[in-house]
């Protein structure tokens, strides 16, 4: 079956670079996302990549995706408060499905 | 912009009532979802719709129904609430094809 791993809490300090990692069991996976959720809202799309990519940049934030490993991960450079906010890794299938399996989301706390 | 409506922020019920979760999308979106996010346990898929009255079963479809009647608005129905249905639900929605979901900002549903 389909499961999507993600590690829980994540602390970094202002200015630093932050690294959320997340791992996949699927190889049928054709699209990969990454989600932000801050305190009270619902989720926000922030990135997603297409599995036959391997990286992806977009400003503050890159995409790395290592498909032999079934590992994605989420790099926020120059990490600020405003990133403060659970991130949730999720996949999707070419299947008859739709929806996304969605990891259980990792809270990035960051320190002034 | 585009948005994923729900008509609750915070909802308190009593155990043995009848529930309704109303969400409505003005995208003109085929897909809707309804997903519990609790925590250290990310999101989970209840129900789905691909189309106007039609459902399909997600992952926790148990002690919930759905209803769409119309494109635009899909109804989460808890038959008689438990205790265990305290969480937070997210709706979301999505074009047909698409694993990109658009999410509204939750219902969350406290039972006592």
């Amino acid at each position: 079956g389909e499961d999507v791993e993600q590690s829980l809490f994540l602390s970094v300090r202002e200015g630093d670079s932050s690294v959320i990692n997340c791992t996949y069991t699927d190889s049928s996976s054709t699209y990969l996302y990454w989600y932000k959720q801050e305190p009270g809202a619902g989720l926000q799309l922030l990135t997603y990549i297409f599995s036959n990519m391997d990286m992806k940049q977009d400003q503050r934030l890159t995409v790395l995706l290592n498909k032999k490993d079934k590992h994605l991960s989420l790099r926020i450079a120059d990490t600020q408060t405003g990133d403060s906010a659970i991130y949730f890794c999720a996949e999707s299938m070419d299947t008859g499905r739709r929806a996304l399996t969605f990891g259980s989301g990792t809270r990035l706390q960051v320190q002034p | 912009d585009v948005k994923v409506t729900q008509s609750s922020r915070y909802l308190v019920k009593r155990t043995g009532e009848k529930v309704f979760l109303e969400c409505v999308q003005d995208m003109d979106h085929e897909n809707m979802f309804w997903y519990r996010q609790d925590p250290g346990l990310g999101l989970r898929l209840i129900y789905f719709s691909y189309d106007v009255k039609m459902k399909e079963k997600g992952d926790i479809p148990e002690g919930y129904s759905v209803s769409r009647e119309k494109k635009e608005r899909f109804s989460l129905i808890l038959e008689s609430a438990s205790t265990n249905q305290t969480s937070m639900y997210l709706c979301a929605s999505s074009l047909a094809g698409q694993g990109a979901s658009t999410f509204g900002s939750g219902t969350r549903l406290t039972v006592v």
